[in-house]
């Protein structure tokens, strides 16, 4: 029983590039969420996605970032025109339905953007 | 700012010491409250988590009890072991009108040490 997977691990990206962070939920898990930690700090909510539904975005930035969760697929976080700022380790979470009881963590996507 | 708080960024404690790590949180309308570990390069992990109806709750070696009248929150770590070495963080659900309420506010997080 596989937990919750990200890919890559780490990843690096040149300022102006595109991001691409993916998070297969575990088996029978249908809600995703993902989160954003700075160094030194703890986990930012950015966004909430169902099947082919974005939920809740109210953590997300206004510019650059997307996230999507198909039909078929992993869910993806999307950062376009990548900042230095944009540097964090990306988290997401999958539970079998709403709420925050049934968390299960992944073990994150480190972006460093040079 | 941020709603959920630590008191000490740092805890170092002896090997089979019992640790207590603390949290403020400043919304009353949180109703669900849990607690993190997290492992150098990995995704956080459960460890307990206490609803907003009761003041304490006992898991295998850890107890977290919660001080609603000043908005308080703490983990017990009972004979600690090396393995205990992360940093722990609390994190809240609010229950906020028109969204968020599936997401958890973190705390900055604790990093517990311990020392043989």
């Amino acid at each position: 029983n596989a937990g919750v997977m990200q890919n890559p691990r780490h990843l690096v990206r040149r300022r102006g590039q595109e991001a691409r962070l993916r998070c297969s939920p575990m088996k029978g898990h249908s809600h995703v969420y993902w989160y954003r930690q700075l160094p030194e700090e703890g986990l930012k909510f950015m966004v909430y996605l169902q099947k082919e539904n974005i939920i809740d975005e109210s953590g997300m930035p206004k510019e650059r970032f997307s996230a999507e969760f198909p039909k078929e697929g992993p869910s993806i976080l999307r950062i376009q025109q990548v900042v230095r700022g944009d540097s964090a380790a990306y988290f997401c979470a999958s539970s079998p339905s709403s709420g925050v009881r049934g968390y299960t963590f992944g073990s994150g996507t480190r972006l460093t953007v040079v | 700012g941020e709603s959920v708080g630590l008191h000490l960024p740092t805890l170092s404690v002896q090997e089979g010491d019992n640790s207590i790590i603390n949290c403020a949180y400043s919304n009353s309308a949180s109703d669900y409250f849990i607690w993190y570990k997290q492992e150098s390069g990995k995704g956080p992990q459960f460890i307990i988590d206490i609803r907003s109806n009761m003041d304490k709750r006992q898991g295998q070696r850890v107890t977290v009890l919660l001080n609603k009248t000043v908005k308080h929150l703490s983990l017990q770590i009972a004979a600690t072991q090396p393995g205990d070495s992360a940093v722990y963080f609390c994190a809240e659900n609010q229950r906020v009108q028109g969204g968020g309420a599936d997401g958890l506010t973190f705390g900055k997080g604790t990093h517990l040490i311990i020392q043989p």
